[in-house]
């Protein structure tokens, strides 16, 4: 079955430093999509940025980027020059594939990330 | 731009009491689903329906929990009785194509609060 896991239940970062927020999977399909999300306390979900597991370059967008290593089966989150409004839970999620062309999401514990000024 | 919208945003019921939840995806969207948070918890998934059937449900979406698309926006999740353990955040989520041909971006609603008593 897949997994993701993130072993960070929190952290904290200076504001303008850059952060890594961890993520690992395990999945036995050959194509998957890796996902993150932020939850900010107001509790809605907003997708941050997505990697194909056939994708050849890392994923980038803005302040956000990912860093996929493959054969480590890591998905690293990586935010660049931190803001106080990037605090929140980030969620890590996997799309596993089901049968009939479906999908699903399968959802990390998360990482409470704290910006501090 | 187009977005995912749920109501009501907090739901307070008595336990035995029949909830519905209602979303409505985005509008060219075809694949939805439902998600769950318990409180300080990931979000489960629940539930995908497409071509007004369901494609794959969860363990926990048992006999209690239903889900509708009764026309062509609304997409709705019924719990017949509600349990103090259904006491959660529950997200609606819609992605627009063939799961496996794309990315597939989930795009979520912003959520119900749901308050079991």
């Amino acid at each position: 079955a897949q997994k993701i896991t993130q072993t960070q239940p929190g952290m904290f970062v200076q504001e303008k430093e850059a952060v890594t927020l961890d993520c690992t999977y395990d999945t036995s399909d050959q194509s998957y999509g890796l996902f993150w999300y932020k939850q900010p306390s107001s509790g809605e979900m907003i997708f941050l940025i997505y990697q194909g597991s056939y994708d050849e370059q890392n994923a980038t967008e803005g302040r956000y980027s990912l860093n996929f290593q493959k054969a480590r089966k890591s998905a690293n989150l990586v935010i660049s020059a931190s803001q106080l409004g990037d605090s929140a839970m980030y969620f890590c999620a996997m799309r596993e594939n089901l049968s009939g062309g479906y999908n699903k999401l399968i959802f990390g514990a998360g990482t409470r990330l704290a910006v501090h000024p | 731009e187009p977005e995912v919208t749920q109501t009501p945003s907090h739901q307070v019921t008595q336990m035995g009491q029949e909830v519905i939840l209602r979303c409505v995806p985005i509008s060219n969207h075809l694949y939805f689903y439902w998600y769950r948070q318990i409180l300080g918890q990931k979000v489960e998934f629940l539930v995908s329906f497409y071509n007004n059937e369901i494609s794959e449900k969860s363990e926990i979406f048992d006999d209690q929990f239903s889900v509708e698309r009764p026309d062509g926006s609304n997409f709705t999740l019924k719990i017949r009785s509600t349990k103090l353990e259904d006491s959660a955040m529950y997200f609606c989520a819609s992605t627009r194509g063939a799961p496996l041909t794309n990315h597939n971006e989930q795009f979520f609603g912003p959520g119900t609060r749901l308050t079991v008593l």
